[in-house]
């Protein structure tokens, strides 16, 4: 069965710390996509990676394809960043979403 | 600007009523999404559409409807068979097949009554 799994389900933070959201999924895969939610429900592409690491801003993803794993990382987190993040595995054809990582970074 | 907007954000309908949600892109896209969010579990898939008049169901499709006249409308009807139809609704788009990077619209909450 395809399945993408999210650790941790809640996650909260104080201003500047350092952030991982970890994403492991179960077979092989094309590619994994990060996405954020608004706490008003709409969701933005953050990241597509297929191997390695992307780095955009204090965001940056790595993917293992070894382990089949994958991480967000945030760095300074700041209240801005609050928001549910979300994996989401390409199998064939067909994207597989995690249940989502809900941040909270306080002030 | 482009992008993809959904209408209205908030839908209620009563028991047993059929509802139509709107989605539509100016970024010209071929390919179209509908997912349903529910609490604590990921974007389920309800129908895709590659192309113009050709639409495809996904893992939910029991209940709802769909229909691609036009490359930039992809409306989404929940029909009264829906059992559960209280939930988020997301519309998406891609240039071309999910391998690229989707686009989202805002969303619509339907709660039915």
């Amino acid at each position: 069965k395809n399945e993408v799994e999210q650790s941790p389900q809640n996650l909260t933070a104080q201003e500047g710390e350092f952030i991982t959201i970890n994403c492991s999924y179960s077979v092989g895969i094309s590619a994994l996509h990060w996405l954020q939610q608004h706490p008003g429900g709409g969701i933005v592409s953050l990241f597509m990676l297929s191997s390695g690491k992307k780095k955009h801003g204090r965001l940056i993803a790595t993917i293992n394809i070894q382990e089949k794993h994958s991480s967000l990382h945030i760095t300074a987190s700041h209240p801005r960043d609050s928001a549910v993040y979300i994996c989401a595995a390409l199998y064939g054809n067909k994207l597989v979403f995690g249940a989502g990582t809900i941040l909270r970074v306080k002030s | 600007d482009g992008g993809i907007t959904q209408s209205p954000k908030y839908l209620f309908r009563k028991e047993g009523q059929n509802v139509t949600l709107s989605c539509e892109q100016n970024l010209n896209h071929d390919a179209m999404y509908w997912y349903r969010q529910d609490p604590g579990q990921g974007l389920r898939l309800i129908y895709y559409s590659q192309i113009v008049n050709d639409f495809q169901k996904g893992d939910i499709a029991e209940g709802y409807s769909v229909s691609r006249e036009k490359k930039e409308s992809f409306p989404l009807t929940v029909t009264s068979a829906q059992k559960n139809p209280t939930a988020f609704y997301l519309c998406a788009s891609s240039a071309g097949s999910s391998y690229n990077e989707q686009f989202f619209g805002p969303g619509t909450r339907l709660t039915v009554l």
